[in-house]
C-alpha cells in the first residue's frame, strides 16, 4: 500500500536527499517517518506528514498530502547513513514502506 | 522516559506458540496503545497487534487470528502469542508504543525469534 522510492541511494555529506512514498489511496496526512541504523529499532523522525518528533534535528522535514509523501534531508550529515521507512497510520493494518537505504558516496 | 525491553524464547518450534513479554518501565501505560510489530528480510517492517491500555485490542488480518494479546498494568507488561508459527514467522519482534495518532515511539530494542526444529 506504501510505495516507497529510491530503494537505496548514494549522497555525500552536505547533499539534500528526498525519499519519497506514494499510497494507493487517499491517506490525508497520516504518514509518519522513521530512522534506522544497523541492529536498532526504528526511531520516529516526523509524524503527521511534516511535525518534527522532539530532539529530531531541523534538516529533516516532511511533506505531502493524500498520496504523495516526502521525507528531505536538507544537508547530510554522518549520523544520517541509515535506513529510512514511511509509515501510514489511516487505516488498518498500519503499514510500512519497504525503506530506504541511504549510503556513502 | 519511557523504555520498553522484550523478553522470551530465541528459537521456538515449528506448529508451536511463540510467546513474548514486554516490559515498561519510566512512564504510565495509560492512554497509548501497546503494539508489536515485527521485521524481516522478506516481509519488512509488519504490524502484528496491539492492545490498548483499556484492553481493547486489533490485530492484522494477515496472521489468520493466531495472535492473543494480553496487559497487565499492575506489572507494567503486556505480551504477545502467536500460535502455529512457521518458518515465515522468524523475524525480529519488537514492542513498542503507540500514541493514539498513530505513530509509534519509543521501540524496544527487538528480539531475533527463529522459527526451526
Amino acid at each position: 500500500q506504501m510505495t516507497q522510492s529510491p530503494s537505496s541511494l548514494s549522497a555525500s555529506i552536505g547533499d539534500r536527499v528526498t525519499v519519497t512514498c506514494r499510497s494507493s489511496h487517499n491517506i490525508s496526512n497520516y504518514v509518519n517517518w522513521y530512522q534506522q541504523t544497523p541492529g536498532k529499532a526504528p526511531k520516529l523522525l516526523i509524524y503527521a506528514t511534516s511535525t518534527l518528533q522532539t530532539g529530531v534535528p531541523s534538516r529533516f522535514s516532511g511533506s505531502g498530502s493524500g498520496t504523495d509523501f516526502t521525507l528531505s534531508i536538507s544537508s547530510l550529515q554522518p549520523e544520517d547513513f541509515a535506513t529510512y521507512y514511511c509509515q501510514q497510520t489511516y487505516s488498518t493494518p498500519q503499514t510500512f514502506g519497504r525503506g530506504t537505504k541511504v549510503e556513502i558516496k | 522516559q519511557v523504555q520498553l525491553q522484550e523478553s522470551g524464547p530465541g528459537l521456538v518450534k515449528p506448529s508451536e506458540t511463540l510467546s513474548l513479554t514486554c516490559n515498561v518501565s519510566g512512564d504510565s501505560m495509560s492512554g497509548y496503545y501497546w503494539s508489536w510489530i515485527r521485521q524481516s528480510p522478506g516481509k519488512g517492517l509488519e504490524w502484528i497487534a496491539y492492545i490498548s491500555s483499556s484492553g481493547s485490542t486489533d490485530h492484522n488480518a494477515s496472521l489468520k487470528g493466531r495472535v492473543t494479546l494480553s496487559l497487565d498494568t499492575s506489572k507494567k507488561q503486556f505480551s504477545l502469542k502467536l500460535r502455529s508459527v512457521t518458518a515465515a514467522d522468524t523475524a525480529v519482534y519488537y514492542c513498542a508504543r503507540e500514541d493514539p495518532s498513530g505513530y509509534v515511539t519509543p521501540w524496544g530494542r527487538g528480539i531475533l525469534v527463529t522459527v526451526s526444529s
